[in-house]
């Protein structure tokens, strides 16, 4: 299996301009989560599905968040619009069962918003 | 609100060396306890999971142990390696999420 996959790896955007950003989950997972990382928080958990379905969304900072997993395979975080204190590592990161199970990290996409 | 404290948030050490990374947690209701090594610009390895009804894992050089009642795990590197310098995460598991401490950024000198 390659992994979990997120595109893109590297995004530079301007203040208020729209941000998505994309994960392949492992094959069979069942469980998706998305973080961010900064140097001042630390990784901190953003929102996770179970079974494609929004279980916790209450670390997604505002309503300029949103995310979506239409199928077992895809899940999107939406930024819009962005600003430049989004900067972060943000990861994606999958597990057969959620809370008890090992998460496999995606690499994380660096964004950058000026 | 749970949280992770990880001391120290700095370790250098000279190779060969054995050493012990903490990590601490303030609520004990927890399903399972993991390591994790990340590499700069890079993601997150899992290393060590330890369940709540378990006291230690051990995979090759590195031996973990949790002690839930006290709220406190640590990871032992045996022998260390230049290629162990990275970040060691420490993490949690509630019902369904990871909480982790902001860990230990570990440079292991030839």
């Amino acid at each position: 299996d390659a992994g979990v996959i997120q595109s893109p790896r590297h995004e530079v955007t301007e203040m208020g301009q729209e941000v998505t950003l994309r994960c392949k989950p492992i094959s069979g997972h069942n469980s998706l989560f998305w973080y961010r990382q900064t140097m001042m928080r630390g990784l901190e958990l953003l929102i996770y599905f179970n079974n494609n379905v929004p279980i916790d969304d209450s670390g997604m900072p505002e309503d300029r968040f949103s995310a979506k997993m239409p199928n077992a395979s895809f899940s999107t975080l939406k930024i819009q619009p962005s600003e430049p204190r989004d900067s972060a590592v943000y990861f994606c990161a999958s597990s057969l069962e959620q809370g008890r199970e090992t998460q496999y990290f995606g690499p994380g996409t660096r964004l950058l918003v000026l | 609100k749970q949280e992770v404290t990880q001391i120290p948030a700095a370790l250098s050490v000279p190779e060969g060396e054995n050493l012990v990374l903490n990590c601490s947690f303030t609520d004990s209701a927890i399903y399972n306890l993991q390591w994790f090594r990340q590499d700069p610009g890079k993601g997150l390895t899992s290393l060590l999971l330890i369940q709540s009804s378990q006291r230690e894992q051990t995979s090759g050089r590195l031996n973990a142990s949790l002690d839930k009642s006290s709220g406190r795990s640590t990871l032992y590197i045996a022998a260390s390696q230049p290629g162990d310098s990275a970040t060691y995460l420490c993490a949690v598991s509630g019902y369904s999420t990871l909480t982790f401490g902001k860990g230990t950024m570990l440079l292991v000198s030839p």
